[in-house]
């Protein structure tokens, strides 16, 4: 079963505004990452959130966490066609092992 | 620094025939995993690989799947009979050592069992 459930499920905007993709998850985790997949192709990571962080930035990616609510929102900034993608939280529960449970992604469409 | 390879990219096979895929890790990466994406998922781990030792492997379909692992580099994939069901998207993804958690993914191998 997935851990991580984003929402929107799916999300279309036009080029230059921003896109905010939330993901919530059940058990404790030592980290949250998010990461990217463009149609047809592999994953690519985007940004790693420890859980002793509260945010994170990089270019224009936002990330923040929140462990009291088992929540972290990804913000996309001044978005571009070229960010239409699938975007997914994965998280690393801290029950022991290295396991990394991915949700089922936000997909994006950003209009030009 | 190449990523990680995968082969085939796509295979279309009948049901009850044989399948393999396979995956070549990034240089010096320790941990390999194999996932298994369904349309419109995220992955889901079928195994993970630390070397040459299969570290957490509970979500593998034991009657019909195996993998290996051999010298703790590439992988393989196999599929014994496929069926039906068994069509997604096979990603193979690899780690370095040290405490990061990034893991860095291949394109897949993308089945379809008719």
């Amino acid at each position: 079963s997935q851990q991580g459930e984003e929402d929107p499920q799916a999300l279309s905007i036009q080029e230059g505004e921003n896109a905010t993709m939330n993901c919530s998850y059940k058990t404790s985790i030592n980290n949250l990452q998010w990461y990217r997949q463009n149609s047809g192709r592999g994953l690519v990571h985007l940004i790693l959130i420890r859980s002793n962080e509260r945010e994170k930035h990089s270019g224009r990616l936002r990330v923040t966490l929140d462990t009291s609510k088992k929540s972290s929102s990804l913000l996309i900034t001044a978005s571009r066609a070229a960010d239409t993608a699938s975007y997914f939280c994965a998280t690393a529960p801290n029950t022991g092992g290295f396991k990394t449970i991915f949700g089922a992604g936000t997909r994006l469409f950003v209009k030009a | 620094e190449a990523g990680v390879v995968q082969s085939p990219r796509y295979k279309i096979i009948e049901k009850k025939q044989p399948v393999a895929f396979w995956c070549n890790p990034i240089s010096g990466h320790n941990t390999l995993y194999w996932y298994r994406q369904n349309l419109g998922q995220g992955p889901e781990l079928l195994i993970r690989y630390e070397n040459e030792e299969a570290v957490d492997d509970s979500q593998l379909p034991k009657d019909r799947f195996s993998a290996e692992r051999l010298k703790g580099v590439d992988s393989t994939l196999k599929i014994q009979p496929a069926e039906l069901g068994d069509s997604a998207v096979y990603l193979c993804a690899s780690k370095g050592g040290g405490a990061a958690d990034t893991q860095y993914f291949g394109p897949g191998t993308r089945l379809t069992v008719l």
